[in-house]
């Protein structure tokens, strides 16, 4: 069974400041994605990882992907309030379970001033 | 333009009283998923069609089921509400399976509230 374990779950950072949100996932995949969720509203797809060693970056923030230790970050670089929302790390199933897209709990990422 | 439409956004409805939210899609895509989400919770996934296979999740209670009558239209039937199912419900599709790692777009949801 695919688990996907985010941490941490909440983070309350200062403007300017760097940090990383970690996504850890059971079982063998080479497909994974991250999202932003506002509240109240629906997600919004940011990443997508498809390779083991995969980076993308889209301005302060920049994803990668450990396929072999079943890992990807999410890092954010001199934080602003605009990037405050939930993230989700989401995994697709290998083989047999493909199309079957579990998320992680989300991280709530508020950026204070 | 929105790819990926869900009607209604918000939803009330009577404890028990069967309710059917819908999504429709322009993608063409051949998987489409049903998740439940509720207050500051992941999403939750209910089950997904891939082309006409329906997969449920072990935990989706029976009281939930789902139609897809074709590429375009998925339907998610709720028998029996109770106040426990009180969430948004987020319909996504995806090329996964013909289009290696792709994406899943999402609508912008269906906020039930069970009265």
């Amino acid at each position: 069974e695919l688990k996907v374990e985010q941490n941490p779950l909440f983070l309350s950072m200062q403007e300017g400041k760097n940090y990383t949100i970690y996504c850890n996932y059971s079982t063998t995949s080479d497909r994974l994605y991250w999202y932003r969720q506002d509240p109240g509203k629906s997600l919004e797809s940011l990443f997508v990882l498809l390779s083991n060693g995969a980076v993308k970056q889209e301005g302060r923030l920049m994803a990668s992907l450990d396929t072999k230790a079943r890992l990807s970050t999410l890092h954010i670089t001199a934080a602003v309030h605009d990037l405050s929302a939930t993230y989700f790390c989401a995994v697709e199933g290998y083989g047999g379970s493909q199309g079957n897209l579990i998320f992680g709990k989300g991280t709530k990422l508020s950026v204070k001033p | 333009d929105a790819m990926v439409i869900q009607n209604p956004r918000y939803q009330v409805t009577q404890f028990g009283k069967p309710v059917t939210l819908s999504c429709s899609q322009t993608l063409n895509h051949n998987v489409m998923y049903w998740y439940q989400q509720k207050s500051s919770q992941a999403p939750k996934l209910l089950f997904h069609y891939y082309d006409k296979d329906f997969n449920n999740e072990a935990d989706t209670p029976d009281n939930f089921q789902s139609r897809r009558p074709n590429t375009s239209f998925c339907f998610l039937d709720i028998r029996s509400p109770g106040l426990g199912d009180a969430a948004m419900y987020l319909c996504a599709t995806s090329g996964a399976g013909v289009i290696r790692g792709a994406e899943a777009f999402f609508g912008q949801g269906t906020r039930l509230t069970v009265v």
